[in-house]
């Protein structure tokens, strides 16, 4: 089955400060990747995805890598603002014809005035 | 956009009863909608697969006889925990799969805190 981690269970950085916060993935076959920005007590909130067939996409302030030779992900997010203080999730999808999203366990990003 | 709602937000229940959790898509259909489970600090797990008019798909360990989940329209999936126990308190949260989305697009709810005492 897939399994999905991240490498850092919290990230502090100073406010315009650039975050980088990473994902490792097992399964080869995965086909689909997103980013969820989870606050306290809510749902998570769709930031950014990325098929496999690709290895970079852009956002506003935010850029996912994806580097399929080593089954990890990244997201960047630019100029970090108070508002960005989160946990981030990545999450996974096993292949093409599945809906199914494995999430990793996150990274609590707290961004320092 | 695309508007996934959950009621209630919060409810506290004595040991014993049972607590029904809704999850409404507000402006698409979902044929498939998704119940989550996340206890504190902690990811998502995925408990079960709702598909409109048929079972539900669960996931290894989640007893189906516990959580009980009615997917009757394309906008309104249910979860039932019945006989709920402290452990069974936890963040629920659903998600729901855009019909017409050609690809994985799958929609969160806020979640519902589910407290058993």
């Amino acid at each position: 089955g897939e399994s999905v981690g991240l490498h850092l269970p919290t990230l502090s950085v100073q406010e315009g400060d650039n975050s980088i916060i990473n994902c490792a993935y097992s399964n080869s076959a995965s086909d689909y990747f997103i980013w969820y920005k989870q606050e306290s007590g809510k749902g998570p909130q769709f930031i950014i995805d990325i098929r496999s067939n690709m290895d970079k996409r852009q956002g506003q302030r935010v850029t996912v890598l994806l580097n399929k030779t080593v089954k990890h992900l990244s997201l960047q997010i630019a100029a970090t603002q108070p508002g960005d203080s989160a946990v981030y999730f990545c999450a996974v999808i096993a292949g093409a014809g599945s809906y199914q999203l494995t999430f990793g366990k996150g990274t609590k990003l707290s961004v320092i005035p | 956009g695309a508007v996934v709602s959950q009621h209630p937000s919060r409810v506290i229940c004595k040991s014993g009863t049972s607590v029904k959790i809704e999850c409404r898509s507000l402006d698409f259909q979902a044929t498939t909608m998704f119940w989550y489970r996340q206890f504190p600090k902690k990811s998502l797990m995925l408990m079960a697969t709702s598909n409109e008019g048929s079972k539900a798909t669960y996931e290894q360990g989640v007893e189906k006889d516990k959580f009980l989940i009615n997917h009757a329209s394309l906008t309104l999936s249910t979860l039932t925990v019945t006989s709920a126990h402290p452990e069974d308190s936890s963040f629920y949260i659903c998600s729901a799969k855009r019909e017409s989305s050609s690809y994985n697009e799958q929609f969160f709810g806020p979640g519902t805190r589910l407290t058993v005492l």
